[in-house]
């Protein structure tokens, strides 16, 4: 299968709170990072954890680190329509930097 | 500060021209990276590079070819192009291995 999975799509509405999950298969990781990409754009750093950490907070964004089941969650709090968008998981480390498929993320009103 | 450049941003081309795609970082980055984006199919490692002189293929290598001869620039070549290379194309660059990726905006190629 593949080596970074990632949903397809998600639907939320406005205000409500949004998960993104990635599962992985490549432990060596020293980060896991999210990407953002706006439509016609290329992508660009949302947040990162660093492989020892189960969680990071920062603002409306909660990254979760479950490293026993390989499993990377992005949660974003109170979402809004600026923050529709293609969220990518990416698993740094090795010569595979391997992207997952990513996510569409759609915010309704 | 520019960050990282692609040039062109678009082109169209008919099956069996050839192009290049330059890609240029002003960031002094000695990983340089190229992907390609497809539909469903996320983001695909073509070729990439750890520094001035070296390349290394990624995930689909196969009908492009690389050049970095000098460090700022990382040059995306199809001798050959086929339909099935109609794709958008990022350049990326980075530190260090596992750093954080810079993107360029991206070029979207069309081959007829």
């Amino acid at each position: 299968g593949e080596d970074v999975e990632q949903s397809l799509f998600l639907s939320v509405r406005e205000g409500d709170s949004s998960v993104i999950n990635c599962t992985y298969t490549d432990s060596s990781s020293t980060y896991l990072y999210w990407y953002k990409q706006e439509p016609g754009a290329g992508l660009q750093l949302l947040t990162y954890i660093f492989s020892n950490m189960d969680m990071k907070q920062d603002q409306r964004l909660t990254v979760l680190l479950n490293k026993k089941d390989k499993h990377l969650s992005l949660r974003i709090a109170d979402t809004q329509t600026g923050d529709s968008a293609i969220y990518f998981c990416f698993t740094g480390g090795g010569n595979k930097l391997t992207f997952g498929t990513g996510t569409q993320l759609k915010v309704e009103l | 500060n520019a960050g990282v450049t692609q040039t062109p941003k678009f082109r169209v081309l008919k099956t069996g021209q050839s192009m290049t795609l330059l890609c240029a970082q002003d960031m002094n980055h000695e990983y340089m990276y190229w992907y390609r984006q497809d539909p469903g199919m996320g983001l695909r490692l073509i070729h990439y590079s750890v520094g001035e002189g070296t390349t290394a293929k990624g995930e689909v290598p196969d009908g492009y070819n690389v050049s970095r001869l000098k460090k700022q620039n990382f040059l995306l070549g199809l001798e050959s192009a086929a339909p099935s290379q109609t794709s958008v194309y990022f350049c990326a660059s980075s530190y260090f291995t596992s750093g954080e990726l810079f993107f360029g905006e991206g070029s979207r190629l069309t081959v007829l």
